[in-house]
């Protein structure tokens, strides 16, 4: 079966740095998102990987090996805004998106 | 400025009390796309339209409907809504199904059901 694992839940400090795992075991591969979703609201696109390395854009970085089956999302000088849910979701070979269940960051000042 | 506006927001209902929530967007983006998405969970696709093709995924409840009558609009309807059944729903759009596929989502239509 196909299958993306992020933690649960994540706490970090206003100024601090954090990352955010992902794993990914899918049929085929043709990209990895980041998705930013508030409570009670869409998700909207962060970022997009399909070859190795570091995707930087602002204060957001994302990471992907394909090798490992691996991402991460490393977010800096935290601000309280940034408290939200993180998804990580797979391009698969079918161009299916298989979609992880998220990580709750939470932000304390 | 919205680019993919879902109405309603919020929607009450009672249980078996049929249900329409709708899609439009100014993107005109090809691809259309209905989720389903509970609590602390990942967003779970119900439909997804290319153009006029229509696509069901093989674990939608029947119960689920959707239709696309132009570019612009998507519908979703729920024929016979149970207590399971409530949910966030999601419409989202892409210009392509393929490559960089970057989904833009409305603000979700939030299903409560008595």
């Amino acid at each position: 079966g196909q299958n993306i694992d992020q933690p649960t839940e994540m706490t970090a400090t206003e100024g601090a740095i954090v990352q955010i795992n992902c794993t990914y075991q899918t049929s085929g591969f043709n990209g990895l998102f980041w998705y930013q979703q508030h409570a009670g609201e869409a998700p909207t696109f962060l970022s997009y990987n399909v070859l190795d390395g570091l995707e930087e854009k602002g204060r957001f970085s994302s990471f992907l090996s394909r090798s490992k089956g691996y991402s991460y999302l490393l977010l800096k000088e935290l601000q309280m805004k940034d408290s939200a849910s993180y998804l990580c979701a797979v391009m698969d070979s079918n161009y299916q998106l298989i979609w992880g269940a998220g990580t709750k960051l939470i932000i304390k000042p | 400025d919205a680019m993919v506006i879902q109405n309603p927001r919020y929607q009450v209902t009672q249980f078996g009390k049929p249900v329409t929530l709708s899609c439009s967007q100014t993107l005109n983006h090809n691809v259309m796309y209905w989720y389903q998405q509970k609590s602390s969970q990942a967003p779970k696709l119900l439909f997804h339209y290319y153009d006029k093709d229509f696509n069901n995924e093989a674990d939608t409840p029947d119960n689920f409907q959707s239709r696309r009558p132009n570019t612009s609009f998507c519908f979703l309807d729920i024929r016979s809504p149970g207590l399971g059944d409530a949910a966030m729903y999601l419409c989202a759009t892409s210009r392509e199904s393929s490559g960089a596929n970057v989904l833009t989502f409305g603000a979700g239509s939030r299903l409560t059901v008595l």
